[in-house]
């Protein structure tokens, strides 16, 4: 069955620092996308990075990259230089191919950027 | 391009009550999913319709229900409310809804049941 671990509950990071968000996957499914999604307190999702199963390089998205180990069906995003305004929740979400429009999520990070 | 818009952005009902919550998505996108936010069972899909036609449902009671227009507009609604329904509903939108698609979130509703 489709499910998406996040064991972080919370992060601390310094500003301007970079950090690591930890995602693993479980699909039976060869075709699958894997996002990553932003949440401020404000509640709206807002989307920074995709990676399909079939992609060889890492997705880039500005300060945003995606670790991607399918073997070890991990998706870590990692964040740059870190600002105030990246202190929100982070959610690792994943589609199977057989699943239109269905994004299966994780539990979410927190993430606290100190000055 | 304007973003997935929902509406009400806020709902207080009762119990017993039902309620209609409306999306609009971004022009061009078909395909129109839903999901309900609580904190302790996380984000959950309850339904995805394309091309008016309901074409992936989560696992929630019949007293969710959805539809979609033929401008892709869609609504959700919850009839006979329980507290438990208390939530931040959210819509997403994309242009097929496939896998590789990627899914683009309005601002929610948050529903609170009394």
């Amino acid at each position: 069955a489709q499910k998406i671990t996040q064991t972080q509950p919370g992060m601390f990071v310094q500003e301007k620092e970079a950090v690591t968000l930890d995602c693993t996957y479980d699909t039976s499914d060869q075709s699958y996308g894997l996002f990553w999604y932003k949440q401020p307190s404000s509640g709206e999702m807002i989307f920074l990075i995709y990676q399909g199963s079939y992609d060889e390089q890492n997705a880039t998205e500005g300060r945003y990259s995606l670790n991607f180990q399918k073997a070890r069906k991990s998706a870590n995003l990692v964040i740059s230089a870190s600002q105030l305004g990246d202190s929100a929740m982070y959610f690792c979400a994943m589609r199977e191919s057989g699943n239109t429009g269905k994004l299966i999520f994780g539990q979410g990070t927190t993430l606290q950027v100190k000055p | 391009k304007a973003g997935v818009t929902q509406t009400p952005r806020y709902l207080i009902k009762t119990r017993g009550q039902q309620v209609t919550l409306s999306c609009s998505p971004i022009s061009g996108h078909r395909s129109v999913s839903w999901y309900q936010q609580t904190p302790g069972q996380g984000l959950q899909f309850l339904f995805e319709y394309f091309s008016e036609t309901q074409r992936n449902k989560g696992n929630f009671p019949g007293r969710f229900s959805g539809r979609q227009f033929s401008n892709s507009r869609s609504e959700m609604n919850v009839s006979t409310l329980e507290l438990g329904d208390s939530a931040l509903y959210l819509c997403a939108s994309s242009l097929t809804g496939g896998y590789s698609d990627t899914q683009y979130f309005g601002p929610g509703t948050r529903l609170t049941v009394l």
